[in-house]
């Protein structure tokens, strides 16, 4: 199975700056012949399922404000949220899906400091 | 109104059974892979399954592979998920998932999950 890593597993940001998540899988998830990555971003908030923000690793979801962006290829990726807003203290998830199973991230919780 | 919602889910004793469904309305679940992802209390998001479109190819984690079967109705528009032998380790909310193949099999719906207990 690929094993997706996150890092860091928490961090801390003031509102208006930037919150940068990494994730690492543990082989490429890029699809050669097709030049896309098999990789997707969620946001999940107490109590509530996840939601998709991103996927191919950089195409934001109908909705998904633009403050959110996501880049990498292969095995290393990364979810940028360039001025963080109070709505978007949550857990955060990477998932490939280039294998037949699917794989998360250990998930990254993203808070005010 | 797109969604899914998942129904089911309870308090079981270790090494019985419960099969849990997902309901899915305002599309075609017959277009869409549905796949299945647990969460343990308190812990983070676990692939537990997929069904193909057409119910041709069921893939499953190595942690539920010969205890979990998925299957689908398609003229009922449900999912199943037959969950055997069941374990403490398998206690979580259990949701399920839309898979878009033009979007890399990302999940752009997702139910809003129910809680299965696995305890004597």
């Amino acid at each position: 199975d690929i094993v997706m890593t996150q890092s860091p597993d928490s961090l801390a940001v003031s509102l208006g700056e930037r919150a940068t998540i990494n994730c690492k899988s543990s082989q490429s998830v890029l699809y050669s012949s097709i030049n896309k990555n098999y990789l997707a971003w969620y946001q999940q908030k107490p109590g509530q399922p996840p939601k998709l923000l991103i996927y191919w690793a950089s195409t934001r979801e109908s909705g998904v404000p633009d403050r959110f962006s996501g880049s990498g290829s292969g095995t290393d990726f990364t979810l940028t949220i360039s001025s963080l807003q109070a709505e978007d203290v949550a857990l955060y998830y990477c998932q490939q899906y280039y294998s037949t199973t699917g794989t998360f991230g250990q998930g990254t919780k993203v808070e005010i400091k | 109104q797109v969604q899914l919602v998942e129904s089911g889910g309870g308090v079981v004793q270790p090494g019985r059974s419960l099969r849990l469904s997902c309901a899915a309305s305002g599309f075609t679940s017959s277009s869409y892979g549905i796949h299945w992802v647990r969460q343990a209390p308190g812990k983070g998001l676990e692939w537990v399954a997929v069904i193909w479109y057409d119910g041709t190819n069921k893939y499953y984690a190595d942690s539920v592979k010969g205890r979990f079967t998925v299957s689908r109705d398609n003229s009922k528009n449900t999912l199943y998920l037959q969950m055997n032998s069941l374990r403490a380790e398998d206690t979580a909310v259990y949701y399920c998932a839309r898979g878009v193949l033009s979007f890399g099999n990302a999940f752009d719906i997702w139910g809003q999950g129910t809680m299965v207990t696995v305890s004597s």
